[in-house]
């Protein structure tokens, strides 16, 4: 079936160090990706998406883009804040008309002034 | 435009109680999905309703069942509430299924405790 791994956590990082959050999927077809950040206390909120091979998702700062080749999605920011510490969720649309998201069990980010 | 609003926020149930949890999707948006979210399991799929039809079911006992109401609306219940459906209960809308347009924008969530 499908599947979302993520890099472990937790991860702690300094204010304006490189952030990478690894992203591997396994599904049938051709799925959309996400990736969703939760805040303490909150829901999910939409980060970023890809919904073809090589689309890359981009927002405040963060992107990530759709390898096919390697079934990847990577999640990348040049300079985090502390700000972005939050917990965050890769996951995978399969297809068309099923919108099931099958998640990653979440990578959880703490950055320290 | 209001965001996709849950209510309860928050509910205190004990075992063998069954409790009925609300979801209002994004004006307009017309498909509906359940997520449960645990520390153990993480984020499950529920069930997704569009045009008042479930059309996909996760894996989860009979106890777990939803509707959806004209107004795309949703209601999920629980029934003889065990303490491991203790969790976050997430509900997400998207503007319709199949097509480029189906992110999925989740509410607050219900944080559901049975003792």
């Amino acid at each position: 079936g499908d599947s979302v791994t993520q890099m472990e956590g937790p991860v702690t990082l300094s204010e304006e160090a490189f952030l990478t959050i690894n992203c591997t999927y396994t599904a049938t077809g051709y799925p959309s990706l996400f990736w969703y950040v939760q805040y303490p206390g909150e829901g999910l909120q939409l980060l970023l998406k890809a919904t073809k091979a090589d689309d890359k998702g981009s927002n405040k700062g963060f992107e990530a883009t759709y390898r096919k080749e390697t079934t990847s999605f990577h999640l990348e920011k040049g300079s985090v804040q502390v700000s972005d510490s939050a917990v965050y969720f890769c996951a995978l649309v399969p297809n068309f008309g099923n919108e099931k998201l099958t998640f990653g069990t979440g990578t959880r980010l703490t950055i320290i002034p | 435009k209001a965001g996709v609003t849950q209510t309860p926020r928050y509910l205190i149930k004990t075992r063998g109680q069954q409790v009925t949890l609300s979801c209002s999707p994004i004006s307009g948006h017309r498909s509906v999905s359940w997520y449960q979210q645990t520390p153990g399991q993480g984020l499950q799929f529920l069930f997704e309703y569009f045009s008042e039809t479930q059309r996909n079911k996760g894996n989860f006992p009979g106890r777990f069942s939803g509707r959806q109401f004209s107004n795309s609306r949703s209601e999920m219940n629980v029934s003889t509430l065990e303490l491991g459906d203790s969790a976050l209960y997430l509900c997400a809308s998207s503007l319709l299924p199949g097509l480029d347009t189906d992110t999925q924008y989740f509410g607050p969530g219900t944080r559901l405790t049975v003792l």
